[in-house]
């Protein structure tokens, strides 16, 4: 069965930290991996894509990693800030007739001042 | 318009009426999703559009729920008799071709049965 789980569900931490976000997916043929921030009260937003291939991928203060053969990722935010609290989504694109997508729960990050 | 638009941005109905939510996607995808999101909870997939091929209904969870897409553009989301069960904030998104392809979420409809 396709599926993402993410971890932890929620995470709080001072202003200025770094954290990391984990998704682990069982989701096969994979085809793409991809980290939406969604700010409380809108809808996600695109922050990193990577393809089998792509192990490590940043945007600015966020990088994400892939282990495409442990089948997890991570999410990196370096420096954070009380803009990053928001939910992070980690969604999984397979590579087959249905193209299907999975999405996990994401992960609840409060920033603190 | 730039990005996806959604109206209206919030609802409040009588269990049992019915509602309709409106979705304009970025102009050219052609590929249009419906989600539900429960407070504190997870995307929930509701339904695909991809162009001409027969939408992808899988994830509508009632016979309550349908969806239509109206020549390849805007799409509506109707919810018929709606129950106190369905108060969630609804989000459309669209991505240029297929569901492979990074989605441009709306803002959402909070809609909220009393």
């Amino acid at each position: 069965k396709n599926q993402v789980e993410q971890s932890p569900q929620s995470l709080i931490i001072l202003e200025g930290k770094n954290c990391t976000l984990q998704c682990n997916y069982t989701v096969s043929p994979f085809s793409n991996l991809r980290w939406y921030k969604q700010d409380t009260g809108r809808g996600p937003v695109s922050l990193t894509i990577m393809t089998f291939s792509e192990n490590t991928k940043s945007n600015g203060r966020y990088t994400a990693t892939l282990d495409a053969d442990t089948k997890q990722s991570s999410l990196h935010i370096t420096a954070s800030q009380l803009s990053d609290s928001a939910s992070y989504i980690c969604v999984v694109s397979a590579m087959n007739r249905d193209d299907k997508i999975i999405f996990g729960k994401g992960t609840r990050l409060h920033i603190l001042p | 318009g730039a990005g996806v638009s959604q109206s209206p941005s919030n609802k409040v109905t009588e269990k049992g009426k019915d509602v309709e939510l409106r979705c304009d996607p970025i102009s050219g995808h052609t590929a249009l999703y419906w989600y539900r999101q429960s407070l504190g909870q997870g995307l929930e997939f509701l339904i695909y559009f991809q162009g001409n091929s027969a939408p992808d209904k899988s994830g509508l969870p009632s016979d309550r729920f349908s969806a239509e897409r109206t020549g390849g553009s805007v799409s509506t989301l109707t919810i018929q008799r709606t129950q106190q069960e369905d108060s969630a904030v609804y989000l459309c998104a669209s991505s240029f071709l297929n569901r492979g392809e990074t989605q441009y979420f709306g803002p959402g409809t909070r809609l909220l049965v009393l």
